[in-house]
């Protein structure tokens, strides 16, 4: 089926660990985005791709590492967790004046 | 950067009444204006959309109005119902990165 998955669904991990959410999307989408969703913070941007090898920063990228060596693939990456980096991720994927799909988050606590 | 503003953060509404949710956004580049539902545990869905071109449209209970010279898009919903509860999100569409509001919290009460 055509989609958009992320995983692992539930993530908990210790501060200084790297943890790395995946992204996969079935319909070779150009776009594909990181949000992280935090109370009172709505959807924040991390990073986004508008092709394969092309990656770019978003509002809140600090700690956070992506790569897109496949079109279907956008991987995220905590380098070193944090604490301040518990939150739910979402991932999406879109082209040009369509809308986003969303993945169904991947909900990561740092200890 | 594209900036995004939601009106209100919260809005409760009994069941059968209508509820408004305003957008601003500040990038005159914009051309496509949806909005979204989040359900508990799930990602944002699109429930509706419109372009540049049009000033509002229609899906049933569901309408979003577009005022491009004033720079805002409404999402208005019609004899509410229970599981219109949810958190609802604009995302303006134009030449900068994908910008949302901060989504409101829509309380349907029977």
């Amino acid at each position: 089926d055509a989609g958009i998955t992320q995983s692992p669904r539930y993530k908990i991990t210790e501060t200084g660990r790297q943890v790395t959410l995946m992204c996969h999307q079935t319909w070779s989408h150009s776009y594909m985005f990181w949000y992280r969703q935090d109370l009172g913070h709505g959807l924040r941007l991390i990073y986004y791709s508008a092709a394969a090898d092309i990656t770019d920063k978003g509002e809140v990228p600090d700690g956070y590492v992506v790569s897109r060596s496949k079109t279907e693939n956008f991987p995220l990456t905590l380098e070193s967790a944090t604490r301040s980096q518990t939150s739910v991720y979402f991932c999406a994927s879109t082209e040009v004046g369509s809308p986003l799909h969303f993945g169904n988050g991947t909900r990561l606590t740092v200890t | 950067g594209e900036n995004v503003e939601q009106h209100p953060s919260t809005l409760s509404v009994q069941e059968g009444d209508s509820a408004v949710i305003k957008c601003t956004y500040s990038d005159s580049a914009s051309n496509y204006f949806p909005w979204y539902k989040q359900e508990l545990g799930k990602g944002p869905q699109l429930i509706i959309d419109i372009r540049s071109n049009v000033g509002e449209k229609k899906d049933q209970r569901i309408a979003v109005t577009l005022n491009k010279t004033a720079k805002h898009f409404s999402l208005h919903i019609t004899e509410t119902q229970p599981e219109d509860s949810a958190v609802y999100f604009c995302g303006p569409q134009g030449n900068t990165p994908l910008v949302f509001g901060k989504g409101t919290r829509l309380s349907v009460i029977a």
